[in-house]
């Protein structure tokens, strides 16, 4: 079946850069999908289509998609968006929907 | 609209659990209700999904689950029903049922979430 990576932990200092990346298998060729997790909270969907924002969701956010890596990159980065980020694809192949492992972000 | 789950679960290994998603403030319309569980310290899984518009004959679930799982749609009472069957202790996680409008994303994502069952697995 089809695998999603993730780097388990990222950290960043309020007001830098995140970058969240999802390895997968010739991912550019899925649309990828993100989801914001905090703890206790269902998820929410901060990207769509590899880099479509939902309406609310912070221009901060922006997402892209190619080879075998999607990231989603969080700018200026503050306390709130500390949580556990989730990337998504559907796999063709084995008509299934796939999610990754889970990043979780750490605002230092 | 919102989606109103039902109330936490205890069950006895080899019983079934049947949890409900109720459309409150408007219908599920063309949309399609996908359930999804999440296992504690886990990542999401998908589990299955319906589109309430054409019914149990457009019901669809994960490979590994499709012997113990029945995913149905009451269009009256716009409410969306998932039922495990001879359930194990790994099957104790969080339930969510969660919208998909097809109209609107490429492949399968997921932007209304219900609040979540937990259905507890445990002799």
């Amino acid at each position: 079946s089809y695998v999603l990576a993730q780097p388990p932990s990222v950290s960043v200092a309020p007001g830098q850069t995140a970058t969240i990346t999802c390895g997968g298998n010739n991912i550019g060729r899925n649309s990828v999908h993100w989801y914001q997790q905090r703890p206790g909270q269902a998820p929410l969907l901060v990207m769509y289509n590899d880099r479509d924002r939902p309406s609310g969701i912070p221009e901060r956010f922006s997402g892209s998609n190619s080879g075998n890596t999607a990231t989603l990159t969080i700018s200026r980065v503050e306390a709130g968006d500390e949580a556990e980020y989730y990337c998504q694809v559907w796999d063709s192949g084995s008509d299934l929907v796939v999610f990754g492992g889970g990043t979780k972000l750490t605002v230092l | 609209i919102q989606l109103v789950q039902s109330g936490a679960e205890v069950k006895k290994p080899g019983s079934s659990v049947k949890v409900s998603c109720k459309a409150s403030g408007g219908t599920f319309s063309t949309y399609i209700v996908t359930w999804l569980r999440q296992a504690p310290g886990q990542g999401p899984e998908w589990m299955g999904r319906i589109t309430p518009a054409l019914g149990a004959a457009s019901s669809r679930s994960a490979k590994q689950l499709q012997d113990r799982v029945t995913i149905t749609a009451d269009k009256l009472t716009a409410t969306v029903y998932f039922e495990l069957r001879n359930l194990r202790s790994e099957d104790t996680a969080l339930y969510y049922c969660a919208r998909f409008d097809s109209g609107r994303f490429a492949t399968d994502a997921f932007d209304i979430w219900g609040h979540g069952t937990m259905v507890t697995v445990s002799s």
